[in-house]
């Protein structure tokens, strides 16, 4: 079955980088674009960006960018986050998702987050 | 970029009780419109796709429909396990791919 695995919860200082990773299985890896979406505590849920891990082409939400860098390493199926300058609005928890295939860009399996808390 | 508005954004029923959340959006979407279903502490979990079709798993009291602008979710005959927050979601002008507030379906 369709797996998404995230890695665990980070404590980072303000100005700090963060890099999440999401491990795939189940299905080809390179066949479905991976989608990031955060969410703070009580809030709701954010898009921050895709990443065709074929190509490794990316596109970041305008208010992400020049934060925000999307890789990945396609021998280990393995899909990357990596938010910089972070600062204490970058708490929350933070999925990796996948793009479906069906036609309407759906989000059809989710990672099941990582916390990434910024305190000083 | 296009603006979702879901309503509403909290709402109290009973098992059994059928339930209709809406989401309009700022701009025709044809029916790129999909519906995530999240309970606390655990991912977001697709429900609906292209405003209609159920994804595979999801119980039958869930439907969609819509088009264009106007959209709804309906649940027939509430469980207990119902009980979450629900969000639609725009992928028809993307990026970004834009979720609406939430609505949070609590017990009465």
């Amino acid at each position: 079955q369709v797996q998404l695995v995230q890695s665990g919860a980070e404590v980072k200082k303000p100005g700090a980088s963060v890099k999440v990773s999401c491990k795939a299985s189940g299905y080809i890896f390179s066949s479905f674009d991976i989608n990031w979406v955060r969410q703070a505590t009580g809030q709701g849920l954010e898009w921050m960006g895709w990443m065709n891990p074929n190509s490794g082409n990316t596109g970041y939400a305008q208010k992400f960018q020049g934060r925000v860098t999307m890789t990945r390493n396609t021998s280990i199926s393995t899909a990357y986050m990596e938010l910089s300058s972070l600062r204490s609005e970058d708490t929350a928890v933070y999925y990796c998702t996948r793009r479906g295939n069906r036609g309407y860009g759906e989000f059809d399996n989710w990672g099941q987050g990582t916390l990434v808390t910024v305190s000083s | 970029d296009i603006q979702m508005t879901q309503s509403p954004s909290s709402l109290s029923a009973s098992v059994g009780d059928r339930v209709t959340i809406t989401c309009r959006t700022s701009q025709s979407i044809n029916n790129f419109l999909n519906w995530y279903q999240e309970k606390p502490g655990k991912a977001p979990k697709l429900l609906i796709y292209g405003a209609s079709n159920l994804q595979s798993g999801v119980p039958s009291r869930f439907s969609g429909s819509g088009s264009g602008t106007d959209f709804t979710l309906t649940i027939t005959s509430l469980e207990p396990e119902d009980f979450a927050t629900y969000y639609c979601q725009q992928t028809y002008s993307t990026p970004p791919n834009t979720f609406g507030q939430g609505t949070k379906l609590e017990i009465k």
